[in-house]
Order: structure tokens, then sequence, then C-alpha cells
């Protein structure tokens, strides 16, 4: 079954740190590009970071790069995303997206969603 | 940082044509894809690279990018069509991708 599948997620003080992972199945993982994207309580959604399909580059949101980290396990099919020094406005759902096209000769766009992690910060 | 911005909520009566817009610098020089998000659920893709459609999605939706205004036109709207839409974009000045807020189609 092609899926991904988040976890990690919880109730975190401000300050402190979650590891959010996302298990992918079903297609060849290593192959691809993978995001995090997440959505606050009734706002929209907000892109995270990305790494490419081979580690060798990662990219983050301004409001993140510095805290979170994102990495990827080829071996286990699995993309991570440390989170440090978490702030009330981390609050939401996070998503993992494979990047892929979804027409031929098209651009990458997220073609494949996971169905989130609800992670909350407040003291 | 590259911004988009959509409108405020958008309302339609069923089987008439709804249109929501995508607004940003220059955006016709660049691949805008749309996403669909019903309450509860993760997003899907509707339209990819400003007018195609995946496989799988009606013909009902189509795009259009030109100047600074990109637009999603869902034509012969349906009750199921309700939900949240996004406009993305790659920026390619700092290899981030960018979302719009979103727009809520409500069908009367």
């Amino acid at each position: 079954q092609v899926q991904l599948v988040e976890s990690g997620g919880g109730v975190v003080q401000p300050g402190r740190s979650l590891r959010l992972s996302c298990a992918a199945s079903g297609f060849s993982f290593s192959t691809y590009g993978m995001h995090w994207v997440r959505q606050a309580p009734g706002k929209g959604l907000e892109w995270v970071a990305v790494m490419w399909s081979d580690g060798a580059n990662k990219y983050y949101a301004d409001s993140v790069k510095g805290r979170f980290v994102i990495s990827r396990d080829n071996s286990k099919n699995t993309l991570f995303l440390q989170m440090n020094s978490l702030r009330a406005e981390d609050t939401g759902i996070y998503f993992c997206a494979r990047e892929s096209p979804v027409t031929e000769g098209g651009s990458d766009v997220f073609d494949m969603w996971g169905q989130g992690t609800m992670v909350t910060v407040s003291s | 940082s590259y911004v988009l911005t959509q409108p405020s909520p958008v309302s339609v009566a069923p089987g008439q044509t709804a249109r929501i817009t995508c607004g940003g610098d220059n955006i016709g020089s660049k691949a805008v894809h749309w996403y669909q998000q019903k309450p509860g659920q993760a997003p899907v893709v509707v339209v990819s690279d400003d007018s195609d459609r995946p496989s799988g999605i009606p013909e009902r939706f189509s795009g259009s990018n030109s100047g600074s205004t990109a637009t999603l036109t869902i034509s012969r709207v349906e009750v199921g069509d309700e939900g949240d839409y996004y406009c993305q974009v790659w920026d390619d000045n700092t290899d981030h991708w960018v979302f719009g807020g979103g727009t809520k189609l409500t069908v009367l």
C-alpha cells in the first residue's frame, strides 16, 4: 500500500524539543524529495522544510531555520523532523509530503501526503 | 520572500462557475499548482503547472496563469467541491516552496 504515515506529535512545553517521523511504504522512498508542511489550527498551509532524495540538500522556511532539522533514513524509508526550541506558534498539524510530477513532463508537486500528526506547544 | 495572495471566501450556487485567484509578483513566469483540502483531510493537487489536470481530477477543474494573477476555475460546481483551495509555487530565488493563504469555497 502506497502511503505516508506520520507519528511523534504530542503536547510539549515551550522551549522543549520533539521529533516527528514519517514512514513511507509502497514506493521507492530513496528516489523522492520529501517535505514537511504544517497547518496551524484553522489556518492555511505553511511549507516547513525539504530534503532532496540523496540527502545532499535541505532547505527550511525562515520561520523554522536554525531550530528545526530535517533528515531521512533511506534504509528505513523514514523521514524525520527534529524540532528544537519550540514556540507556541509552532502548534499545528504536521504533514509529510512526497514531491513528484503528476503529469508527464510536468513540474514537481506534492503528490502524496500523510494524514498528519498534531503538535501542541503549550505550558 | 515571495508572497502569494488569495481572496476572501468564495460562494457559488451549484451548477455555477467558481473562480479563485492567486496573486503574486510576475506569477505568470512561474508554474502554479492548486490544491483542494477538505475538512480533516490532507490536501490533494487538482491543477498542476498552471493548467494541467492530474489523472482522476474532473475536467470541470481548469487553470490559467498570466501576468500577476493565476486563476483556478471550477465549472458546474458541485456540493462536493466545497473546501479550501491553495495555490503554490516554487521560488527559485530561495529554493523555498510557497503556499497562498487559501480560499474557502462554499457551495450555497
